[in-house]
This record gives structure tokens, C-alpha cells and sequence, in this order.
């Protein structure tokens, strides 16, 4: 079953533009990861922001978490062209052994 | 450090027909989940092995099975194909305990495509 939410499902902003995408999710959890796929392939790490973090940041991305709205948000500041892929949450199940994804933020973004 | 490693990457078989996807995780990772992406479904989680040991399993029929060796190489295994089976198949691997606590490591993915 879906445990996170992503918000939009699409988004198509210009390069230099920055790109917000939503995670909600229902259980209480551990940590809250961000993944990236571009185009039907493998899926990339992004950041992990355990559930007494607040926020996170590491290069152009930034996360936040906000354990009582359960609810997560990924900031791109400063798009790209090389930035369009797929964009997915993922939380834990209640032993910590699995991830368990949201459908996924489609971005876009134009040169 | 090699990456995930999936084999193959890309199939084709019948309805009917059975199949077996392999994993080799990054050296160390005791830990491999399986995972299948579809447009419908989006991502969902097969099942997690932890050094040979089934820890959890997804909500999939038990057409879908999989195993761990002791060099923590995985495969999973799917019988009596259908045609819903086609998808992405994805394999990851983690450090420590699980894939929860640290970075998963995805591989490339096998698409298979049921006719």
C-alpha cells in the first residue's frame, strides 16, 4: 500500500526557476528519504531527514520534515535542464525493512 | 565500489512461463529488497532479505518468491507469468541493517514484458 503522497503529480517550471514538490504520509516514522529516477531507470539517493530533523540540506536541494502535518517538502533551487526526472518520498514500514513510495512528482523543466 | 548489478536488463516471455531475475548488491550490503514498477501501481515492495533471512514480503501472491545466498547475491523468481507481471524490476541494496536507516542503492532494473 502507499504510505507517502507526493504533491503535484507534474510540474513543469524554466531553468533557474526553483521546484517545490510535497510529501504526505500516513503512519508515524523513523526517517523520510527522497529518490530520483530518471526516465524508467534506477532509482538515486537524494537526502534522508530522520524524524527528530527539521530540516536538511545538501547542494541545490532542500528538505524539510514536519512529523505533526506528516508531511515532507523537496526544494530544487535553481533548476536545471539535467534536473527533469521523476521525484519520489519514501518512508519506512514499521520494522525498518522496507521503503515504501509515494507515486512520484514528474518534473519538467525547460531550457 | 561497483554498483547494484541486475541481470538482465531486459526480458520477454510468455504468459505461462517462469522467470528469474538476479541481484548482485554492492560489496558489504547485507541487505537486498526487491521492488516492481509499474504506470498503474507506481512503486511496490516485493520483499527485503537480510544475510539469507526473508524479513518481510510485500503484498504480492506467492507466484513471486525470492532467495538470498550466502554472498548476499539475490534473486527473485516469478511463475506462471501474467500479463500484469510486466514491469520494472528493481533490486536495491543497503548498508547496515536495512534500508531504512541508510541510503538504498538501486540498480538499473530489469524490464520485463509478459506477451
Amino acid at each position: 500500500s502507499q504510505q507517502g503522497e507526493e504533491d503535484p503529480q507534474a510540474l513543469s517550471i524554466q531553468e533557474g526557476e526553483n521546484a517545490t514538490m510535497n510529501c504526505s504520509y500516513k503512519t508515524s516514522i523513523n526517517n523520510l528519504q527522497w529518490y530520483r529516477q530518471n526516465s524508467g531507470r534506477g532509482l538515486v539517493h537524494l537526502i534522508l531527514i530522520r524524524s527528530n530533523e527539521r530540516e536538511k540540506h545538501s547542494g541545490r536541494l532542500r528538505v524539510t520534515l514536519d512529523t505533526s502535518k506528516k508531511s515532507s517538502s523537496l526544494l530544487i533551487t535553481a533548476s536545471r535542464a539535467a534536473d527533469t526526472a521523476s521525484y519520489f518520498c519514501a518512508t519506512d514500514n514499521q520494522a525498518g525493512t522496507a521503503l515504501i513510495f509515494g507515486k512520484g512528482t514528474t518534473l519538467s523543466v525547460s531550457s | 565500489k561497483a554498483g547494484v548489478t541486475q541481470t538482465p536488463r531486459y526480458l520477454i516471455k510468455t504468459r505461462g512461463q517462469q522467470v528469474t531475475l538476479s541481484c548482485s548488491p554492492i560489496s558489504g550490503h547485507r541487505s537486498v529488497s526487491w521492488y516492481q514498477q509499474t504506470p498503474g501501481q507506481g512503486l511496490q515492495f516485493l520483499f527485503e532479505y537480510f544475510s539469507e533471512t526473508q524479513r518481510n514480503k510485500g503484498n504480492f501472491p506467492g507466484r513471486f518468491s525470492g532467495r538470498q545466498f550466502s554472498n548476499s547475491r539475490s534473486e527473485m523468481n516469478v511463475s506462471t507469468l501474467e500479463l500484469g507481471d510486466s514491469a520494472l524490476y528493481l533490486c536495491a541494496s543497503s548498508a547496515g541493517r536495512g534500508p531504512m536507516n541508510t541510503e538504498a542503492f538501486f540498480g538499473q532494473g530489469t524490464r520485463l514484458t509478459v506477451v
